[in-house]
């Protein structure tokens, strides 16, 4: 089990570029999420899916979008970056039936935009 | 307003002695659950403990224990006989509700704790 997997592990990006942040999961998971950890603050959730085809917003959606047409990955794309985007990004995922299990993170990506 | 908070930025503790992080949270959901993860410098979310809302007993995982008051809504983490490579990060979180309703993990701002040879 490679657990959860995030790529790349680290990108730098100038203003108004887009890019894709790949997460996967091979636990068949029917949860995932992504964060963004700033520094000194602990994790913001950006979005979150219950099983394919389904997502939702969680506190700081703003640019950034989702989509799940799988059970195994979750990209979460930045259509045009933006400074404040600079952030390191954690994915992780769980069982939808799971109450004492924990979320299972990803590596994350260290993201720098410029 | 805060739904988790943890009031201590940063902790000193001596090798082998004991250390408590405080962790309070706010909710109207009768189902939530509590967790604390430790966050080296290395970057990784590592998960220590988990306590359920309806649970009696205070979780225990090793040297790891969750003091959960559930009144005061506090779940405090204490680790005994700290070690040297205890010096992380360390964050509570509170999923609120259940998952397969939408539920979510909500994230403290973290304690920084130093363990002292």
């Amino acid at each position: 089990n490679a657990g959860v997997t995030q790529t790349p592990k680290f990108q730098v990006l100038k203003t108004g570029q887009s890019m894709t942040l790949q997460c996967a999961q091979d636990m068949n998971h029917e949860y995932m999420s992504w964060y963004r950890q700033d520094p000194g603050m602990g994790l913001r959730l950006i979005h979150y899916s219950v099983g394919a085809g389904i997502t939702d917003q969680g506190e700081v959606p703003n640019g950034y979008n989702v989509s799940r047409s799988t059970t195994e990955d979750f990209p979460l794309r930045l259509l045009s970056a933006a400074p404040s985007q600079t952030s390191v990004y954690f994915c992780a995922s769980t069982p939808l039936a799971g109450v004492g299990e924990t979320q299972y993170f990803g590596p994350g990506t260290r993201l720098l935009v410029l | 307003a805060q739904k988790i908070t943890q009031t201590q930025p940063g902790m000193f503790v001596q090798e082998k002695e004991a250390v408590t992080l405080d962790c309070t949270y706010d909710t109207s959901d009768p189902s939530y659950g509590l967790f604390w993860y430790k966050q080296p410098s290395s970057g990784e979310m590592i998960f220590l403990i988990y306590q359920g809302s309806y649970d009696q007993q205070n979780a225990t995982e090793g040297r790891y224990s969750l003091n959960f008051q559930k009144a005061r809504k506090s779940a405090n983490l204490v680790i005994s006989a700290s070690q040297l490579g205890d010096s992380a990060m360390y964050f509570c979180a509170m999923r609120e509700g259940l998952y397969n309703q939408g539920g979510k993990l909500i994230f403290g701002q973290g304690t920084e704790l130093s363990v002292k040879p």
